[in-house]
């Protein structure tokens, strides 16, 4: 099942901003709503955005995203300690008639 | 509360069958599509399975397509996953979780998993 593409690692210093991308095709990310989820190690996934760039009740307005033809952003402003996670994206892909997600990008808050 | 119970995980061999159960609650069951997920070890997540609200609709991933089986008993609030002709790179914890809404939004709620593992 062919995923989206994100970058493996992305570093911040704490309070700075981190920006996730999430790179698909016109199948995917281009046409259909995308979803971020936070996910931190022994606990289950967490929805932080979806529809491209809605947030779920309660999560913090630091989380933002956005989308732009066939790549997805999360902007996460003011990196707290609790930021640091795993964190993927999501569509569904109209060619595969699957939901895929991204291979996940691991956020280290230094 | 709102929240998603798996069970049913557990140690099988390999080419052996096991039912993932997936117990709602605190929502609407019957109205929302149902998904189950999977992370193996040191890996990413992974999409497994699908079943629209009524039941009618079902959808696989390549890596399960014609060995697991997705269900769901609305009436009893309760998603299934039968998987069968298990390998061991089946080997993961296997979440269910919730759609968003119709049209694609997004898993908006996550149970806390059930851990299979395939191994001799």
């Amino acid at each position: 099942q062919a995923g989206l593409t994100q970058p493996p690692s992305v570093s911040k210093d704490l309070g700075q901003t981190a920006t996730l991308t999430c790179t698909g095709n016109s199948n995917n990310v281009g046409n259909q709503g995308v979803a971020w989820l936070q996910h931190h190690q022994g606990h289950p996934p967490k929805l932080v955005s979806y529809r491209n760039d809605n947030r779920p009740s309660g999560i913090s307005e630091r989380f933002s995203a956005s989308r732009s033809g066939n790549t997805a952003s999360l902007t996460i402003t003011g990196l707290q300690p609790e930021d640091e996670a795993d964190y993927y994206c999501s569509t569904w892909d109209t060619g595969l008639s699957g939901w895929v997600f991204g291979g996940g990008t691991k956020l280290t808050v230094l | 509360e709102v929240q998603l119970l798996e069970s049913g995980g557990g140690l099988v061999q390999p080419g052996g069958s096991l039912r993932l159960s997936c117990a709602a609650s605190g929502l609407t069951f019957s109205t929302y599509g149902m998904n189950w997920a999977r992370q193996a070890p040191g890996k990413g997540l992974e999409w497994v399975s699908g079943i629209s609200d009524n039941g009618e609709r079902t959808y696989y991933a390549d890596s399960v397509k014609g060995r697991f089986a997705i269900s769901r008993d609305n009436p009893k609030n309760t998603l299934f996953l039968q998987m069968t002709s298990l390998r061991a790179e089946d080997t993961a914890i296997y979440y269910c979780a919730k759609e968003e809404g119709p049209g694609w939004g997004g898993f908006d709620l996550w149970g806390q998993g059930t851990v299979v593992t395939v191994s001799s």
